[in-house]
C-alpha cells in the first residue's frame, strides 16, 4: 500500500518562514509524481495552491511556492500571515489517475 | 465564474445505494477532466475518482472499486458518482473537482461538498 506522509503538524511565528514536507513510501519523490497542494480552513473545501511540483493558481498568494526538496515535494511559506493558519495537504501520482493524499499538515500561527 | 455544486448527499443504510450530482457552470464542461475527493469527518482528504472530458476513461481507488461508478453529461453539464453496497467507511462529505484539459494531474476549483452517512 502506497503511503504519502506529511508532517502532523508545524508551527510558525508571524513573518516567519516555513517548510511543509511530502514524502512517498515508494521512495524518491520527483516531477513524474506531479505534487499538488492544497489548503483547508475549518469548515471550508480546499482550496488548490500548487500543481505539478511548483506551479501557482492564479489565487495563489506569492508567498507560498513548491520544489523538490532532497527526496520530498516541499511547500514553502515565507513571511507567514495569520490567515495561513490551516490544514495543508499533498497530492502524488503513482501512475495514470492514480492519486494518493498524504495525511495532511496542521500549521499552526502562533 | 467557476461554480461547482453538489448534490444527493444524504443518510443512507448500510448496504444501500446513492447518486451524487455535481452541477457545474462557467467553464467548457467538456473539456475538463473531473474528480471526486472525499473526507470523512475529522479526517484527511481521499482521492476517489476520476473521468476524463469525454467520459471514456475512468479511474477508480480500490475501496470503491466495483462499487462506485462515475459519470458525465456532459450536454447537462453535470457529474455523477452511482455509490452502491455502502458501508460506515464510505460516511464522508463528498467532494466535486474541476480537473485540467488533458491530464489526470491538475485540480483546480472545488464545489462545497455533499455530505453521505453510511448508518442504520
Amino acid at each position: 500500500q502506497t503511503v504519502v506522509t506529511q508532517e502532523p503538524s508545524l508551527t510558525v511565528s508571524p513573518g516567519g518562514t516555513v517548510t511543509l514536507t511530502c514524502a512517498s513510501s515508494t521512495g524518491a519523490v520527483t516531477s513524474g509524481y506531479y505534487p499538488n497542494w492544497f489548503q483547508q480552513k475549518p469548515g471550508q473545501a480546499p482550496r488548490s495552491l500548487i500543481y505539478s511540483t511548483s506551479n501557482k493558481h492564479s489565487w495563489t498568494p506569492a508567498r507560498f511556492s513548491g520544489s523538490l526538496l532532497g527526496d520530498k515535494a516541499a511547500l514553502t511559506l515565507s513571511g507567514v500571515q495569520p490567515e495561513d493558519e490551516a490544514d495543508y495537504y499533498c497530492l502524488l501520482y503513482y501512475g495514470g489517475a492514480r492519486g494518493v493524499f498524504g495525511g495532511g499538515t496542521k500549521l499552526t500561527v502562533l | 465564474e467557476v461554480q461547482l455544486v453538489e448534490s444527493g448527499g444524504g443518510l443512507v443504510q448500510p448496504g444501500g445505494s446513492l447518486r451524487l450530482s455535481c452541477s457545474a457552470s462557467g467553464f467548457t464542461f467538456s473539456s475538463y477532466v473531473l474528480h471526486w475527493v472525499r473526507q470523512a469527518p475529522g479526517k484527511g482528504l481521499q482521492y476517489v475518482s476520476a473521468i476524463s472530458s469525454s467520459g471514456d476513461s475512468t479511474y477508480y481507488t480500490d475501496s470503491v472499486k466495483g462499487r462506485f461508478t462515475v459519470s458525465r453529461d456532459n450536454s447537462k453539464n453535470t457529474l455523477y458518482l452511482q455509490m452502491s453496497s455502502l458501508g460506515p467507511e464510505d460516511t464522508a462529505l463528498y467532494y466535486c473537482v474541476k480537473g485540467g484539459t488533458w491530464t489526470w494531474h491538475y485540480f483546480d476549483y472545488w464545489g462545497q461538498g455533499t455530505l453521505v452517512t453510511v448508518s442504520s
